[in-house]
C-alpha cells in the first residue's frame, strides 16, 4: 500500500524567506502528484498538479518538483507571506482511483 | 468559492440517529469522491463515483451509505454511527476518473461530524 510523508509537520518562518516543503512516497508507480492548501476548518484548495511524465510545474510564487524514481517531490514557496499561513498536503494517484494523501505540513509565516 | 458545496457544515448526532450529509458540484464533472479527515491522520478516501457508478469502496463499514443520483450530487447517509467516526468529512469532484489523464480533484468545505 502506499505511504505518502510529509516533513516537517510544522514550520514557522519569518515574511519574505524562501521555503521547501517536502513530500515522500514509497511506490513510484504513480500517475499524478497534486499540492494541496487546507485553511483551518475548511476543504482543500489545488495548488498544483504534476503529471507522471513531468519534473515541475509551476503558479506564481509556487514550484512544485517530482523525482518519481526516488519517490520524491518538494514544493517551492519563494518570498513567503502571512497568507501563505495554513496546512500543505500533497496527495498521489495510484493505480485506478485510488489516491493517498500525506498528513501535511503547518505553515506559519510570521509577519 | 470552489464550485462544491457541501451541506450542513456542522452535524452533531447521537449513535442511534439517522442523517445525511450532501454535496453538490457546479463544475460540470462527471466524478465524485468522499473522503474521511480524522484527526493526525492522512485524509482517507471512502468512495468514488464516475458518471453515477461507483468504482471504488474503500472497506468501508456498511453504516456509511453513498448516493449518487446525477452527476451534480453525491450524499452520504449515516445510521448507527460509532464515537470514532467523529471527523470531517470533505467532499471532491473531478473532470472524470482513471489514469487516461491526470484530473485535478476540487474539494467542498466539508461537513464536521460529531457523534455522542
Amino acid at each position: 500500500k502506499q505511504e505518502v510523508t510529509q516533513i516537517p509537520a510544522a514550520l514557522s518562518v519569518p515574511e519574505g524567506e524562501n521555503l521547501v516543503l517536502n513530500c515522500s512516497f514509497t511506490d513510484s508507480a504513480i500517475y499524478n502528484l497534486q499540492w494541496f492548501r487546507q485553511d483551518p476548518g475548511k476543504g482543500l484548495t489545488s495548488l498544483l498538479l504534476i503529471q507522471s511524465s513531468q519534473r515541475e510545474q509551476t503558479s506564481g510564487r509556487l514550484n512544485a518538483s517530482l523525482d518519481k524514481s526516488s519517490g520524491r517531490s518538494t514544493l517551492y514557496i519563494a518570498a513567503s507571506q502571512p497568507g501563505d499561513s495554513a496546512t500543505y498536503l500533497c496527495a498521489v494517484q495510484n493505480t485506478g482511483n485510488q489516491f493517498y494523501f500525506g498528513t501535511g505540513t503547518s505553515l506559519t509565516v510570521i509577519p | 468559492e470552489t464550485g462544491v458545496t457541501q451541506t450542513p457544515r456542522h452535524l452533531v448526532m447521537g449513535m442511534t440517529n439517522k442523517k445525511s450529509l450532501k454535496c453538490e458540484q457546479h463544475l460540470g464533472h462527471n466524478a465524485m469522491y468522499w473522503y474521511k479527515q480524522s484527526a493526525k491522520k492522512p485524509l482517507e478516501l471512502m468512495f468514488v463515483y464516475n458518471f453515477k457508478e461507483q468504482t471504488e469502496n474503500n472497506s468501508v463499514p456498511s453504516r456509511f451509505s453513498p448516493e449518487c443520483p446525477n452527476s451534480s450530487h453525491l450524499f452520504l447517509h449515516l445510521h448507527t454511527l460509532q464515537p470514532e467516526d467523529s471527523a470531517l468529512y470533505l467532499c471532491a469532484s473531478s473532470q472524470a476518473t482513471g489514469t487516461s489523464f491526470p484530473y485535478e480533484q476540487y474539494f467542498g468545505p466539508g461537513t464536521r461530524l460529531t457523534v455522542t
